[in-house]
């Protein structure tokens, strides 16, 4: 069975600081990893996601994730965090069709 | 990418009672999940609903209580029945394209049981 752990459940940081979310996961079989971002009172979006190939991905709006085998992590990082950063952030892991998640972590962007 | 949308946005129900909730998909897709998200948690899969057959409920969730239909490629629902206050949670329908294994949320139905 699979499991993805978020090892922190809130994170506050000052604006244009950098952040971390740090994700790992358990799976006894091969993965694809995401991360997902859910804005107040939204649904959630796809941020990136690691499927094969290069161990770093990117967003569109400067997140990165780097897909780690042995440390089985997929930790996310943002060098400079904006206000409208805050949001909840959810990593994924996907077997066979089904999504696990984790338990999510919160990010609040102070000015 | 896919567009959903879901039906109600929220609504407060009295226990014992059920409540459907729709989702819609502007493409067609095999294959659609509904999760629960209760109050400052984290996602759990309920069931798979691919058109054509039986839905497929997860450990801990039973047809009885969640009955799922999917009538065809674009459309599901989901009926929380017999509710209670437990009950209370955001409900979200999604879909998978095919398309890099990417998953698609709707906004989701926020349940409150009273």
């Amino acid at each position: 069975a699979q499991s993805v752990t978020q090892l922190d459940s809130q994170v506050p940081v000052f604006e244009e600081a950098p952040v971390e979310l740090r994700c790992n996961y358990s799976s006894s079989v091969s993965v694809y990893l995401f991360w997902y971002v859910q804005y107040p009172n939204q649904g959630l979006q796809l941020l990136l996601k690691y499927l094969s190939g290069s161990t770093l991905v990117e967003s569109i709006n400067g997140f990165e994730a780097e897909f780690n085998k042995s440390q089985t992590s997929f930790h996310l990082r943002k060098p400079s965090v904006h206000i409208s950063d805050t949001a909840e952030y959810f990593c994924a892991s996907l077997a066979g069709n089904k999504l696990t998640f984790g338990g999510g972590t919160r990010v609040l962007v102070k000015p | 990418s896919a567009v959903i949308s879901q039906k109600p946005s929220r609504d407060i129900c009295q226990r014992g009672t059920s409540l459907t909730i729709q989702c819609q998909v502007d493409s067609q897709v095999t294959m659609m999940f509904w999760y629960r998200q209760q109050p400052g948690q984290s996602l759990t899969l309920i069931a798979t609903a691919n058109q054509g057959s039986e839905a497929t409920y997860e450990s801990g969730f039973v047809i009885d209580k969640f009955p799922i239909s999917r009538p065809n490629l674009t459309f599901s629902t989901l009926t929380v029945s017999n509710m209670s206050p437990e009950d209370s949670s955001i409900y979200l329908c999604s879909v998978m394209t095919g398309v890099e294994y990417e998953q698609y949320f709707g906004p989701g139905t926020r349940l409150t049981v009273t």
